[in-house]
């Protein structure tokens, strides 16, 4: 019972290509998150919709542009891949009320290396 | 972007040591949220906090949101091989937005 899942695993392109990671949710939680964590391990935040809605954009260059054409899913498209781009990027998805409950819950991960 | 600190940056400890954690702010935050991260694999959550002063067990793991709800602290008590991994807290800074700490990478010597 997968709670939040990411496709692919892995992704190896080269420079210039355009490429997408999807992600799904099966919590019923009503907001999802995409983060980058870089080879320090930082985890940065890059979107997060709340029901459908693009709510933070955090400076991402505009070649990467997310979609959610549901509240269980936010898919992340990337368009003319560049060598900084290669990092592990994570989907997230919480439930933004009640204030009890804003446990956030990550997928497992995609790995993208861009040569 | 904004980023939490957290201290120790790494640590080496022997198996059975207690280990302590922890995560300051410049801001406050209403919750606090405690994760640890295998290689490999995505942060998984360990411990959430919604109250100043508030301490929560989950296990041998026990956090505490500060007073000041500018930190908050993690401990692990008797640590096994298993806790190794890095140790996130994570802040969540206004509706929609969590702010992740620099991370604490736990090593135990068996």
């Amino acid at each position: 019972d997968t709670a939040v899942s990411q496709t692919p695993k892995y992704l190896v392109t080269q420079m210039g290509n355009d490429k997408s990671i999807k992600c799904e949710q099966n919590l019923g939680h009503d907001t999802m998150y995409w983060y980058k964590q870089d080879s320090k391990k930082f985890l940065k935040i890059m979107f997060s919709y709340n029901n459908k809605e693009l709510i933070i954009n955090e400076t991402v260059p505009n070649r990467f542009s997310p979609k959610s054409p549901d509240k269980a899913h936010l898919n992340l498209h990337i368009n003319s891949l560049e060598l900084g781009d290669s990092a592990v990027y994570f989907c997230a998805s919480s439930q933004d009320q009640p204030r009890q409950s804003y446990e956030q819950y990550f997928g497992p991960g995609t790995r993208l290396t861009v040569t | 972007g904004q980023q939490l600190n957290q201290s120790p940056q790494s640590m080496f400890i022997q198996e059975g040591e207690d280990v302590s954690m922890n995560c300051t702010s410049s801001s406050i935050f209403n919750t606090w949220l405690w994760y640890k991260q295998d290689p490999g694999e995505g942060p998984v959550l360990l411990i959430a906090l919604y109250k100043a002063g508030e301490l929560t067990s989950n296990g041998r793991l026990t956090a505490q949101f500060g007073i000041t709800r500018k930190d908050s602290f993690l401990n692990i008590s008797a640590s096994i091989p298993s806790d190794v991994g890095i140790y996130f807290c994570a802040g969540k800074g206004g509706t929609y937005k969590y702010i992740f700490g620099t991370g604490t990478r736990l090593k135990v010597l068996a």
